[in-house]
C-alpha cells in the first residue's frame, strides 16, 4: 500500500513569504507527527495530532507556525512571514496507533525540503 | 528537558569489519527505536526496545537497552556497502505523549 506522501517535496521561499507543507499520512493512521530535520542533525519534534486533535503543539519554534489536520486525515504544515532559519527538511510521520501516549513505530514520509532564501 | 546523546558522530568502517554506536539519555525511557536514514532519504524505522536489558537481533544487527533503560547500542558485524547511512536513535519517556527526542545520528561510511 501507499506509504506516508508530502508535498511539495522541495519548496524555495523568499524570505516573508508565506508557505504551506502537505502531509498524506498512511490511510486510517490515527496518530500524526510533525518534524524539523536541519542538515546533520535528528529530526526535532514540532507537533503532534491524534485523528483532528492537535493534542502537543509544544516542539512548533515560533507563533509563525501553525498546523492542522480538519478532517483527521491529511494535514497542513504553515510557516508565516519564513525567515532563513526556517531552511530545513519538515518530516511528517504516521502511525496506526490508537494508544496514549503512542509508543508505536512511526512511518516517515520523505519530507519536503525548505529553503528560504 | 530530556537529552538523548549518540556517539560517535560519524564512523568510517572497512567492508566486513564490526563496529558500535552507542545512545545515551539523560532520563529514563519508557522506550526507545532506532531508525536508519539513507543518504537523501527519510527515517525508516529498524527495531523498539521495550524492556530493561532487552537484546532484539535482526541478522547482522544487534540492539541492546541497558538495564537502567537510559541507553542502548546497535552493534553490526560483518559491514556491507548497504549499511551505509546515518542510524538515529529516538527515545520515549512516560510523559512525552509520542514526542520521539532523537539523537543527533551516528553517519556510517563504508569503505569497499
Amino acid at each position: 500500500g501507499a506509504g506516508v506522501s508530502q508535498s511539495p517535496r522541495y519548496k524555495v521561499a523568499k524570505r516573508g513569504q508565506d508557505v504551506a507543507l502537505r502531509c498524506d499520512p498512511i490511510s486510517g493512521h490515527v496518530s500524526l507527527f510533525w518534524y524539523q530535520q536541519a542538515l546533520g542533525q535528528g529530526p526535532e519534534f514540532l507537533t503532534y495530532f491524534q485523528n483532528e486533535a492537535q493534542l502537543d503543539k509544544s516542539g512548533l519554534p515560533s507563533d509563525r507556525f501553525f498546523a492542522e489536520r480538519p478532517e483527521g486525515s491529511v494535514s497542513t504544515l504553515k510557516i508565516q512571514r519564513t525567515q532563513q532559519e526556517d531552511s530545513a527538511v519538515y518530516l511528517c510521520a504516521s502511525s496506526p496507533v490508537r494508544d496514549y501516549p503512542p509508543t508505536d513505530t512511526q512511518y516517515f514520509g520523505p519530507g519536503t525540503r525548505l529553503t528560504v532564501l | 528537558g530530556q537529552q538523548v546523546m549518540q556517539i560517535p558522530q560519524y564512523q568510517h568502517v572497512q567492508e566486513g569489519e564490526d563496529f558500535t554506536t552507542y545512545c545515551n539519555s539523560s532520563t529514563t525511557l519508557s522506550n526507545i527505536q532506532w531508525y536508519k536514514q539513507r543518504p537523501g532519504g527519510h527515517p525508516v524505522f529498524l527495531i523498539q526496545l521495550v524492556k530493561s536489558g532487552e537484546v532484539k537481533k535482526q541478522k547482522r544487527l544487534t540492539f541492546q537497552f541497558g538495564e537502567a533503560k537510559k541507553n542502548s547500542s546497535l552493534h553490526i558485524t560483518a559491514t556491507q556497502t548497504t549499511d551505509v547511512g546515518t542510524y538515529f536513535c529516538a527515545g520515549l519517556t512516560t510523559d512525552s505523549w509520542g514526542k520521539l527526542q532523537f539523537g543527533a545520528g551516528t553517519q556510517v561510511v563504508v569503505t569497499p
